[in-house]
């Protein structure tokens, strides 16, 4: 079956433009995590979503960040004004929603912040 | 709070010597433990995992881990590296509980795998 998937593979910005990045989950997954890995931070979470509802963004870094996932499926993170410390590869996972269910990772999109 | 040190950001081994990839962790209760491993422009794939029961835990591609509580530890090991090893491993932690319902995974700096012919 399809894995989980992310679109764009890379992306490149100028620095104060919006960018989105989608997750599409492995179907049936009702969990949805947001992480981001970059080289001083290693991974970090973001934000964890359960069916459409966010009870945990504890992860977002700034109100610059904001997610939304529609349909129990599909999620968009927004990034607006881009900043350059913003630069990252941005992972998604998925899962079902009894622990300690395995986390499947899409392959992530890299985001590059002139 | 829970976090995850990982001995070593880069290690270096001859194919088919043994490969140990140290994990320590720390957290107020017994966390479920992951060894993830990535490939290059690739997404985390999941080695193996530690819930409860048996502490040597056998995972794909020949590797195992050992929990240890006494020492806080979730070590990787593999008897004889390939040359197809080489990638980044990633160990995390996962508290069994969660208000939120959020079952986040916190993981390590990682270390970097290189397999020499």
């Amino acid at each position: 079956g399809a894995g989980v998937s992310q679109s764009p593979s890379n992306k490149v910005t100028e620095k104060g433009k919006d960018v989105e990045l989608r997750c599409d989950p492995i179907s049936g997954h009702t969990a949805l995590y947001w992480y981001r890995q970059s080289l001083g931070q290693g991974l970090e979470f973001l934000i964890y979503f359960q069916g459409n509802s966010a009870p945990d963004k504890s992860g977002l870094p700034s109100d610059r960040f904001s997610a939304e996932r529609t349909g129990g499926s599909v999620s968009t993170l927004t990034i607006q004004r881009t900043q350059q410390e913003d630069s990252a590869v941005y992972l998604c996972a998925s899962s079902t929603d009894r622990p300690p269910g395995e986390q499947f990772f899409g392959p992530g999109t890299r985001l590059t912040v002139l | 709070a829970q976090s995850v040190t990982q001995l070593g950001s880069h290690v270096s081994v001859s194919e088919g010597a043994l490969v140990l990839l140290r994990c320590n962790y720390s957290s107020s209760v017994p966390p479920y433990l992951f060894w993830y491993v990535q490939y290059p422009n690739q997404g985390l794939q999941l080695l193996l995992k530690y819930t409860t029961g048996a502490t040597l835990v056998k995972g794909i591609n020949g590797f195992e881990a050992e929990f240890k509580k006494s020492e806080t530890s979730f070590h990787l090991t593999k008897p004889s590296a390939h040359m197809s090893d080489a990638a980044e491993y990633f160990c995390a932690v996962m508290s069994p509980y969660s208000g939120a319902g959020s079952y986040q995974l916190t993981f390590g700096k990682g270390t970097k795998l290189s397999v020499i012919p």
